[in-house]
């Protein structure tokens, strides 16, 4: 089974507004790190936040970790209609290993 | 930055030829190559595991015999769909992870464009 998932699925927005999605997980991790993918392309990196770690900043993006819920978000600041993609949150158990990716959250974002 | 060039960008072949998917490491070298299926609206699902000069890791489920995965040097890993029919049609996305990634924004991986595989 998917070891993230991610609500909401879709969520449309006007620009300038934040856009805020959310991602679960079932088991103890090392890492969680968000990635952006816009249609048909490859992945972008987002952000990555350690177990021990309970926020980061980067630009217009901030994301929490509570490994209590286990749970992150990614929300997004004065969203731009650039920021129209799928965004998925991907855990690691330990620092080298594969990554298991949530069932993603297409984020539109209308001008 | 790490930059993984993956090849072809789309491909459509015949039911039944094989075809194959590069996948390179340009300026570090990738002991660990991770290959990744993803079908339309849905999520990233990792198909196996390379480790140079090793063979693959494959997840349950997906046909060893069928998906063949080669990792030969630190740069280079490919990935063969065999005998192709239009079920294997999906986007193919690898990503590699540098021998010293413990530094890197994410550890080191890098993924590369993907694959749009359709197969007729």
């Amino acid at each position: 089974s998917q070891q993230g998932e991610e609500d909401p699925q879709a969520l449309s927005i006007q620009e300038g507004e934040n856009a805020t999605m959310n991602c679960s997980y079932k088991t103890s991790i090392n890492n969680l790190q968000w990635y952006r993918q816009n249609s048909g392309r490859g992945l972008v990196h987002l952000i990555l936040i350690r177990s021990n770690e309970r926020e980061k900043h980067s630009g217009r993006l901030r994301v929490t970790l509570d490994t209590s819920k286990k749970s992150s978000s990614l929300l997004i600041t004065a969203s731009r209609a650039a920021d129209t993609a799928s965004y998925f949150c991907a855990t690691g158990l330990t620092s080298g290993s594969r990554l298991t990716f949530g069932e993603g959250t297409q984020l539109t974002v209308n001008p | 930055g790490a930059v993984v060039s993956q090849h072809p960008s789309r491909v459509i072949c015949k039911s039944g030829t094989s075809v194959k998917i590069e996948c390179r490491s340009l300026d570090f070298q990738a002991t660990t190559m991770f290959w990744y299926r993803q079908f339309p609206k849905q999520s990233l699902m990792l198909m196996a595991t390379s480790n140079e000069g090793s063979k693959a890791t494959y997840e349950q489920g997906v046909e060893k015999d069928k998906f063949l995965i080669n990792h030969a040097s630190l740069t280079l890993s490919t990935l063969t769909v065999t005998s192709a029919h239009p079920e294997d049609s999906s986007f193919y996305i690898c990503s590699a992870r540098a021998t010293v990634g413990g530094h890197s924004p994410n550890y080191g991986y890098t993924f590369g464009s993907g694959t749009r595989l359709t197969v007729v």
